[in-house]
């Protein structure tokens, strides 16, 4: 089956600084990559959609400049968030779609970030 | 616009009984409907997915769920509870035409399993 492959799984880094956290799709190209922010006990919020090659699509109220993708090849997505604080610390989980909705929707297996 | 609804925040059964986690969706189209099951500090297991084929689709660890458009509810169903089932999960729906490639999640269900 389809796999996503996400890293790292925690981190902590201090406030001010940045975090990049990677989304690979391992046996299957992903079209269009997906990042939710999950906090404790809540479901998942969409933050961006990004499609192979072209800008991300950001929902409503999620700033662009502080939460940062880049989707430069066809397995690979990547979620900067920039200028860290402790309101970022959350749980940040990557989907990958296919192109013909074979494995539908996979997820990573999500990110812990901490900021302190 | 595509919404999803899952009735119960909580439900608790006891190990071997059954499982009914209750989902109602709203979509402007033929929708796609997913259930994913969360455990703690991880990412979604995909359980199983309805994509306009058979109403009744079987999924994985003996998850079933019943596309019934009349109802527009899509409940998950499992015959006899386990204990390593206690988790979290979401009913989602994926609207292609009013929702693009976006899914929309419902707020979730805790499923608890006792002894």
């Amino acid at each position: 089956g389809a796999v996503v492959s996400q890293h790292p799984s925690r981190v902590i880094c201090k406030s001010g600084t940045s975090v990049k956290i990677e989304c690979r799709s391992l046996d299957f190209q992903a079209t269009t990559m997906f990042w939710y922010r999950q906090f404790p006990k809540q479901s998942l919020m969409l933050m961006a959609t990004s499609n192979e090659g072209s800008k991300a699509t950001y929902e409503q109220g999620v700033e662009k400049d502080k939460f940062l993708i880049n989707h430069a090849s066809l397995t690979l997505s990547t979620l900067t968030v920039t200028s860290a604080h402790p309101e970022d610390s959350s749980f940040y989980i990557c989907s990958a779609r296919d192109s013909g909705l074979l494995y539908g929707y996979t997820f990573g297996s999500g990110t812990r970030l901490t900021v302190v | 616009a595509q919404s999803v609804t899952q009735l119960d925040s909580h439900v608790s059964v006891s190990e071997g009984t059954p499982v009914l986690l209750r989902c109602n969706y709203s979509s402007s189209y033929s929708p796609s409907l997913f259930w994913y099951v969360q455990h703690p500090n991880k990412g979604l297991q995909l359980l199983l997915k309805y994509t306009s084929a058979a109403t009744l689709v079987k999924g994985i660890n003996g998850f079933e769920a019943e596309f019934k458009k009349s109802e527009t509810s899509f409940h998950l169903t499992k015959p006899s509870a386990h204990m390593s089932d206690a988790a979290e999960y979401f009913c989602v729906v994926s609207d292609p035409t009013g929702g693009g490639n976006k899914l929309t999640f419902g707020t979730g269900t805790q499923l608890k399993v006792e002894l």
